[in-house]
């Protein structure tokens, strides 16, 4: 089975600090992505990953980079953490090509709180 | 850009029963892949079924199906026989160039016993 895993489920951190939310994927997939999981908006896509150092902006990238050293792993940083980066965080991999194109798998999710 | 609307935050169903999630798209694309993902509570997000744009048949996987109209831009899950294990989040998806996806807001499925 293809795991996704994310480093911390729950995080609390102060206005300004520097934030890091890893993902590390087993299966060897080209593709990485960060969402963004609120009420009411459902899923945003923050940035993305087709290769190794490769990095492109999804739709709300503000406030936000990333970081693909290695293919498993694909970083979310928050450079000064505000209150309104509240929010659950999930991280998503997938082939490039595959049987069920589209199919995305999903980390649990790590719920990040800015006080 | 194109967009995914799930018009009903939240949906409730007797156990045994069968309910119908709604989605509408807009796109101006003639082929693309529909998803629908499940987020049980505290769990991961997973795969419930997808539809091809281009097959006109609907998909079905067990007790899911969808009922796609590409004419109408519609595009809704219908769950028979629900199950409490079905209690969960569901989102619609459309799939964006080479493997990014689209999500809906989100329904909120509660299943009654």
């Amino acid at each position: 089975d293809v795991k996704v895993t994310q480093s911390s489920r729950y995080l609390v951190k102060r206005t300004g600090e520097k934030v890091f939310l890893e993902c590390v994927q087993d299966m060897d997939h080209e593709n990485m992505f960060w969402y963004r999981q609120d009420p009411g908006l459902g899923l945003r896509l923050i940035y993305f990953s087709y290769d190794v150092k490769m990095k492109e902006k999804g739709d709300i990238p503000e406030g936000y980079s990333v970081s693909r050293e290695k293919k498993e792993r694909f970083s979310l940083i928050l450079e000064s953490a505000s209150t309104n980066q509240t929010s659950m965080y999930l991280c998503a991999s997938t082939m490039i090509t595959g049987s069920v194109p589209g199919e995305l798998f999903f980390g649990e999710g790590s719920r990040l709180t800015v006080l | 850009a194109q967009t995914v609307t799930q018009s009903q935050p939240e949906m409730s169903v007797q156990e045994a029963e069968t309910v119908t999630l709604s989605c509408t798209y807009d796109t101006s694309e003639s082929d693309y892949y529909l998803f629908w993902y499940k987020q049980p509570p505290s769990r991961q997000m997973i795969l419930v079924i997808r539809q091809e744009a281009y097959k006109q048949q609907n998909a079905t996987e067990n007790r899911f199906s969808v009922n796609f109209q590409k004419a109408a831009k519609s595009f809704s899950l219908k769950i028979s026989d629900s199950q409490l294990g079905d209690a969960a989040m569901y989102f619609c998806a459309y799939r964006e160039g080479a493997q990014k996806l689209v999500f809906g807001q989100g329904t909120r499925l509660t299943i009654n016993p």
